[in-house]
């Protein structure tokens, strides 16, 4: 398996654009997380999801965030507009029990700059 | 507000020493889980002690478990300059599937 894959892997936009992060889980995990890491705010926990339903956005910092899971193959979160704060790295982890009794596996994580 | 605490922040230790970190949380928990994250990488996880052990072993690994301090530690026996990278311990807080990871500790191996 190819693992958790995230695209992409590095985006330099400017303040009040839209991002666009990608996620494809691995196959047949049905839990899917994303975090957000910054040196002052560590890793933080954005929002879950379990067969493709949203189960805890309380992590998501402000209506600007917005993320989404079609299928049980592809997940998006989205910024709009972005501002300089959100720089960070997102990564998307997915597993195959929720991350309090399984494993979890991170993609590379997707480095954001907004300038 | 981070479950877990990692002790100490930074670790710079000769290869072939052994590395200890330690890490402290605030609730009850399940289960404790221990990541690593190369610089650059995403994390991996390396093992997983349930509330009811108190010692498990993977390879070169050792962790320890007293739910009744709230804490956690993490040996690495004869470090090797590859285990060089940031060490996180997670944890979830009363029900769900919330993993929250603690503030890490940066590990070197020197040659």
């Amino acid at each position: 398996d190819a693992g958790v894959i995230q695209s992409p892997r590095h985006e330099v936009t400017e303040m009040g654009q839209e991002v666009t992060l990608r996620c494809k889980p691995i196959s047949g995990h049905d839990y899917l997380f994303w975090y957000r890491q910054t040196m002052m705010r560590g890793l933080e926990l954005l929002i879950y999801f379990n067969n493709n339903v949203p189960i805890d956005d309380s992590g998501m910092p402000e209506d600007r965030f917005s993320a989404k899971m079609p299928n049980a193959s592809f997940s998006t979160l989205k910024i709009q507009p972005s501002e300089p704060r959100d720089s960070a790295v997102y990564f998307c982890a997915s597993s195959i029990q929720g991350g309090g009794t399984g494993e979890l596996f991170f993609g590379e994580g997707s480095r954001l700059t907004v300038l | 507000s981070q479950q877990g605490e990692e002790d100490p922040q930074a670790l710079s230790i000769q290869e072939g020493e052994n590395a200890t970190m330690n890490c402290s949380y605030k609730t009850s928990i399940n289960n404790l889980q221990w990541y690593r994250q190369n610089s650059g990488r995403g994390l991996v996880h390396l093992i997983l002690i349930r509330s009811n052990e108190r010692e498990k072993h993977s390879g070169r690994l050792r962790v320890t478990l007293d739910t009744s301090k709230k804490s956690s530690s993490l040996l690495i026996t004869a470090s090797r300059a590859a285990d060089t990278a940031s060490y996180f311990c997670a944890t979830r807080m009363g029900g769900g599937n919330k993993l929250t990871f603690g503030t890490g500790t940066q590990l070197k191996v020197e040659l």
